[in-house]
This record gives structure tokens, C-alpha cells and sequence, in this order.
């Protein structure tokens, strides 16, 4: 299953609104992750099952969608949140992420 | 707290063996839980590379299969990740991860940069 991203960057400013695409070569119900990596990290997971937290993400992040698309939501834009997201469907082996949205300052 | 460590040689000549270990604390790797590993080459996205269950049983990404081997260690809490006959193509940054049942990733290691050089 290949798995697109749009933007693939975008520029925004502390207090916006952030909402990053993720869409599937075919449907895979709501088996879709989230992940954030800040430069130099390792990733850190985001969401599940499209719209679940986990443990200890801010309630900024929210997620959405079903079948082959989906979307990212940051609702206010934090100085922490400057980084690449990437999504996973874990739908079908082989797992296979996004190319990844690059989030940076305006 | 769940952790987890990647360790292993930071160089490997080319057509030679990879061999990495993930050593886990806080949690049993003989647990119900899915355990892998996931590269990133450098300035490029990730890659699944494979998994595996408590077990034993392994699901590899087929673009890799014919090289890869991964396997637990009970007895020291750890899981490895072999790669045969590398290339340059093989450089990259080495996460090993934790995964539940339904396959949702919950932890990362650090990650650990494999470069592949003569």
C-alpha cells in the first residue's frame, strides 16, 4: 500500500492552525498512525486507529478519517511542534509510512 | 516505563552482515507484544523492515525478506536484526520499536546510524 502526503512542507506560525493530509493507494479502514520526529530524534508516536491519542500527546493533536484518507490536525501551533510528521497505514504487511510533511516557522 | 536500546557497530563493510540488538527494560519480550525494526536513511523517510511476535513468528517487508533475519532472546530481554550482504543503500539510522497486538506502534528506541563503507 503506498501512502501520500500533501503538503510535503508547509511554513506556519505559533497559534495556527495545522492540518497535514495522508492518503492511501487503497482503503484501509481505520488502521492509520501518526508520528512526529523532531531533527535528530527518533519518531514519537502521535495517534492510532486514526483519531486515538496516546498516552501523554497534547489535546492540540487530533486525527481523522477512515477508508483512504485521512488528516492531521494541530489546533494551535506550539514552538515544540516544528517537525516532520509522517503517517503508517498497519493495515496490510508490509507496514508502510508517508513520505513525511515538514513543519517549520514562517 | 517501557524503554529501549539499539546497539551494535556503527560501520559495516560492504557485502558483510549488519547485526543489530535492541535491549529492552520494563517490559518482557516473551509479553504479548509485537517487537521490529524500522530504518531511515539519512534525509529520507522511514522504512518498515520487520517484526516480531512473542512467538517467534516473523513478517518480514518483502523488499528486504531475502536478507533479513530478526529473532528474540528471552533470556537477556533483547531482540537482533540481521542483514546480509549490505550495500551502500543500507545506510541508515536503525530503530528498533514495540508494537501491540493490533500492531499499534507504543515505543521507540533511540535509534542508531549503521553506515555501510568500505
Amino acid at each position: 500500500i503506498q501512502m501520500t502526503q500533501s503538503p510535503s512542507s508547509l511554513s506556519a506560525s505559533v497559534g495556527d492552525r495545522v492540518t497535514i493530509t495522508c492518503r492511501a493507494s487503497q482503503a484501509i479502514s481505520n488502521y492509520l498512525a501518526w508520528f512526529q520526529q523532531r531533527p535528530g530524534k527518533a519518531p514519537k508516536s502521535l495517534i492510532y486507529a486514526a483519531s486515538s491519542l496516546q498516552s501523554g500527546v497534547p489535546s492540540r493533536f487530533s486525527g481523522s478519517g477512515s477508508g483512504t484518507d485521512f488528516t492531521l490536525t494541530i489546533s494551535s501551533l506550539q514552538p515544540e511542534d516544528f517537525a516532520t510528521y509522517y503517517c503508517q497505514q498497519y493495515n496490510i504487511h508490509p507496514f508502510t509510512f508517508g513520505p513525511g510533511t515538514k513543519v517549520d516557522i514562517k | 516505563q517501557v524503554q529501549l536500546q539499539e546497539s551494535g557497530p556503527g560501520l559495516v563493510k560492504p557485502s558483510e552482515t549488519l547485526s543489530l540488538t535492541c535491549t529492552v527494560s520494563g517490559y518482557s519480550v516473551s509479553s504479548d507484544h509485537y517487537w521490529g525494526w524500522i530504518r531511515q536513511p539519512p534525509g529520507k523517510g522511514l522504512e518498515w523492515i520487520g517484526s516480531i511476535f512473542h512467538t517467534g513468528s516473523t513478517f518480514y517487508n518483502p523488499s528486504l525478506e531475502s536478507r533479513v533475519t530478526i529473532s528474540l532472546d528471552t533470556s537477556k530481554n533483547q531482540f537482533s536484526l540481521r542483514l546480509n550482504s549490505v550495500t551502500a543503500a543500507d545506510t541508515a539510522v536503525y530503530y528498533c520499536a514495540r508494537a501491540d497486538t493490533a500492531m499499534i506502534i507504543r515505543s521507540w528506541g533511540q535509534g542508531t546510524l549503521v553506515s555501510v563503507s568500505s
